[in-house]
């Protein structure tokens, strides 16, 4: 296994149009994360799954964002009617359920440009 | 809420000059802190971690941490950087019952001129 894997690395898009990116976690964990880094700023962490389970989502995920992740393995980031400011970094992560010290490892991202 | 100050947003340093990068969080709990570097064009690697225990953690590539509770701190130190080292760098806290769920300052941009 070889990290977590990302796709498209680069999406360029129109205003209004619709976009999904893909993520592969390591095989083993069953924790995955999504987060959207803008130029300038740190990640800012926007949902995560345990396994197939959606637990918790940022209020920076807007109704016209949605992730899936149907069998606990791959997720995917569906947003909808992009815009100009969803220009972004899309950075996925998984770590491992276990105890607390436990800790994520990130994809390269895929990076979004609406125009 | 959470949240990680990071006071530098570039810092242009020689060859082997002595590097600290500050980092500064806001919660009241017990905590989980981390350094990551990115160099250009890749993912966001994990540098360092703190969870408990000795408050001095050392990372890869000669990197080491100190945390300050009591000032709320975790800032990263290299005695001697190389042009290798140019890369950003971010810190982050999670509060310790979810690895991944973090909140990250803004950066820091390193530029170490040979």
């Amino acid at each position: 296994d070889t990290g977590v894997s990302q796709n498209p690395r680069h999406k360029i898009t129109k205003r209004g149009q619709n976009v999904t990116f893909r993520c592969d976690p390591i095989s083993e964990h069953n924790r995955l994360y999504w987060y959207r880094q803008t130029l300038g700023q740190g990640p800012e962490f926007l949902t995560y799954f345990q396994n197939e389970a959606q637990l918790e989502k940022s209020r920076l995920l807007s109704d016209r964002f949605s992730a899936e992740r149907p069998k606990g393995s791959f997720s995917t980031l569906e947003i909808q009617r992009t815009e100009q400011g969803d220009s972004a970094m899309y950075l996925c992560a998984s770590s491992e359920q276990g105890p607390a010290n436990t800790e994520a490892f990130f994809g390269q991202g895929t990076r979004l440009t609406v125009v | 809420a959470q949240s990680v100050s990071q006071h530098n947003h570039h810092v242009i340093l020689s060859e082997a000059a002595s590097l600290e990068l500050g980092c500064n969080y806001s919660y009241g709990g017990t905590v989980n802190l981390f350094w990551y570097v990115q160099y250009p064009g890749q993912h966001l690697q994990l540098l360092l971690k703190y969870f408990s225990g000795d408050p001095l953690v050392k990372g890869i590539k000669g990197f080491e941490a100190e945390f300050i509770k009591s000032k709320f701190s975790f800032n990263l130190r290299k005695p001697s950087v190389q042009w290798s080292d140019t890369a950003e760098y971010f810190c982050a806290v999670n509060a310790g019952t979810n690895a991944g769920k973090s909140t990250f300052g803004d950066g820091t941009t390193l530029t170490v001129k040979p």
